[in-house]
């Protein structure tokens, strides 16, 4: 079973310019899971999409956006790119929506802002 | 902001010897999940405990939970050098996926 998929790995933006990741969850998993790791913030949880729907969003400004497909493939989109969002962005899975459920993460995109 | 706090930041052991890390939280949860992330790559899971149990074992880890004091600690026995990396608490309130994230315990384990 192949397992979560980010592209692309490494990108390395200019300040002011706008970028989409890309996630693809395990197969037959719903819900995707979008967080932030810098070393000053730790990880922080971006939004949560469940059978296309956003079901939660964390505490960022709106340049933070996404989606979900029919697929279950999600995006993600920051625009007007400034120096504080060079992170690694972690995508994560889950078969379903419930509490009890471990979440399986990609490797990350690592988004350089220069 | 993360939810919670671990400690110790960082911790450097000898193989072989037993590694704690602790993890405090702030508010109720539904269950706490212990992850290990290798040098800046994905987070894998290791431990799901629900706020309902006191104690998990799975191989060399032992997890255990202390809702009254909003706490958790993971014990990994009989450590390896492949053990090095940094470990998160996670804990998941509520019915979805959003987890937030302590701080994390960089473990180094010498051979």
């Amino acid at each position: 079973k192949a397992g979560v998929t980010q592209t692309p790995r490494y990108l390395i933006k200019t300040r002011g310019q706008q970028v989409t990741l890309s996630c693809s969850p395990i197969s037959g998993h719903r819900s995707v899971s979008w967080y932030q790791q810098t070393p000053g913030q730790g990880l922080q949880f971006l939004f949560e999409y469940f059978s296309e729907t956003q079901r939660n969003k964390g505490n960022f400004p709106g340049r933070f956006s996404g989606r979900q497909f029919s697929n279950s493939r999600s995006e993600m989109n920051v625009s007007t790119l400034e120096l504080g969002d060079s992170a690694l962005y972690l995508c994560a899975s889950s078969p379903f929506q419930g509490s009890n459920t471990e979440a399986f993460f990609g490797q990350g995109t690592r988004l350089t802002v220069v | 902001s993360q939810q919670g706090e671990e400690d110790p930041q960082a911790l450097s052991i000898q193989e072989g010897e037993n590694a704690t890390m602790n993890c405090s939280y702030k508010t109720s949860i539904n269950n706490l999940q212990w992850y290990r992330q290798n040098s800046g790559r994905g987070l894998v899971h290791l431990i799901l405990i629900r706020s309902n149990e006191r104690e998990k074992h799975s191989g060399r880890l032992r997890v255990t939970l202390d809702t009254s004091k909003k706490s958790s600690s993971l014990l990994i026995t009989a450590s390896r050098a492949a053990d090095t990396a940094s470990y998160f608490c996670a804990t998941v309130r509520g019915t979805g996926n959003q987890f937030y994230f302590g701080t994390g315990t960089s473990l180094t384990v010498i051979p």
